[in-house]
Parts: structure tokens; C-alpha cells; sequence
């Protein structure tokens, strides 16, 4: 059974430009959770998703977006990018709602400059 | 506001003694814990977890510990290997909620020495 996909693994983009991040979850995984992980802060809450709807969002600027298809892939966007989005930005699935379940995938390792 | 902290950023033993990893919260909410172990450039992996109406549960060589009163959690490993370095995470929620928010630690960076 694969795991929970996250694509590019690594990225590099320069201050102002905007980049999309994908994930594809477990398959028959139906939320999907993005976390931003930076060094000192330990992992932080980006939003969640189920059903296509943006279920619980954290406190994130509206820099950071995100979807969710049909088939549960989901993608989140950052916009205008500063230094300080410079993380690991993870994804987890989950079969269903609730804290039990989740299986993270490897990140996506953006660097701002 | 850090409703869950781990205060301790790393953590050094020798391989075959016991390591324990400590976690405080401050939302009284939450009623579901759980353990992460975290590889450099992996993502996280589930380990181990609790609910709130118990104290104590225990998979192989690791158990977690809960102490609702003192909103404290502890993951003991015994023995430990060194194979088991790495960062530890610890996180809660609302279990069942309408939601698959994890609140997160800081982590602790376990070495394990040979």
C-alpha cells in the first residue's frame, strides 16, 4: 500500500513569487492535514481537509491556501513568499476525521531567498 | 500561546538504559495524546498513544505514561537503542472532535549512545 506522497521533495524560490505544493494521500484516505514544520516551533497546524472542504484552518496568513480534488490529492499555495516560509511543510492523511489514523508523507522542503 | 511543551530539546543516554521523554499541556481539553518519531528529512511516524481515561499504555519497549492532574505525559523507552535517535514529538487533540487538528511540541532530539 503506498504511502502518502508529497511532491517536489525540495524547492527553491526567491522572495515574491508563489509556489504549489502537492500531496496524494493513502489511497481510500479522505482528509488530508498540512502542517508547517521550522526549527524551534516543532509543527504547526496549516488546514485540513475532507470531503473537498477546507475543514479547520490555523494561524496562518491568508498567504497559504490550499485544496483538496475529487480523488482526495491536495495541493496548498503560498503566495508572495517571504523569508520566514523558508520549512518542511508536511501532509498527512487520514481515513477519516479525528487525531487517530494519520500517516505523514516525507514533506516538501522549501527554501526562500 | 504553546498549549503543549516539551522542555527539554534533547535528551543523551546510553544504549540499554531507560530514556524519558516529558510533555506538559496546558489545554484541558484535550483527551488524546500521541508520540512521533521523526528521522531527518522523513516525516513523522506514528509511535504511540493515550486517551484520557487511562494512565498507562505500553507497546514493546515503549509506554506512555498520562498524568491528567499535572497535565503531564511521558514516553519511556526501555532499552533504549540506538537505532531510536532521533527527534520525538509529542501531540494532542480532541479525540472524535470534528476536527484532525494535532497540536504539536517542540520536539526532543534523542541521542542514544552505543
Amino acid at each position: 500500500k503506498a504511502g502518502v506522497t508529497q511532491t517536489p521533495r525540495y524547492l527553491i524560490k526567491t522572495r515574491g513569487q508563489q509556489v504549489t505544493l502537492s500531496c496524494s494521500p493513502i489511497s481510500g484516505h479522505r482528509s488530508v492535514s498540512w502542517y508547517q514544520q521550522t526549527p524551534g516551533q516543532g509543527l504547526q497546524f496549516l488546514f485540513e481537509y475532507f470531503s473537498e472542504t477546507q475543514r479547520n484552518k490555523g494561524n496562518f496568513p491568508g498567504r497559504f491556501s490550499g485544496r483538496q480534488f475529487s480523488n482526495s490529492r491536495s495541493e496548498m499555495n503560498v503566495s508572495t513568499l517571504e523569508l520566514g516560509d523558508s520549512a518542511l511543510y508536511l501532509c498527512a492523511s487520514s481515513p477519516d476525521r479525528g487525531a487517530y489514523g494519520y500517516t505523514f508523507g516525507s514533506g516538501t522542503r522549501l527554501t526562500v531567498v | 500561546d504553546q498549549q503543549v511543551k516539551q522542555n527539554s530539546p534533547s535528551l543523551s543516554v546510553q544504549e540499554g538504559r531507560i530514556s524519558i521523554l516529558n510533555c506538559d499541556y496546558t489545554n484541558s481539553m484535550f483527551d488524546y495524546f500521541l508520540w512521533y518519531k521523526k528521522y531527518p528529512a522523513e516525516g513523522p511516524t506514528f509511535l504511540i498513544s493515550i486517551s484520557s481515561i487511562k494512565d498507562k499504555n505500553e507497546d514493546g519497549r515503549f509506554t506512555v505514561f498520562l498524568n491528567k492532574s499535572a497535565k503531564h505525559l511521558s514516553l519511556h523507552i526501555v532499552p533504549s537503542q540506538p537505532g531510536d535517535s532521533a527527534v520525538y514529538f509529542c501531540a494532542a487533540s480532541v479525540y472524535g472532535g470534528a476536527t484532525n487538528k494535532l497540536i504539536f511540541g517542540t520536539g526532543t532530539l534523542l541521542a542514544v549512545q552505543p
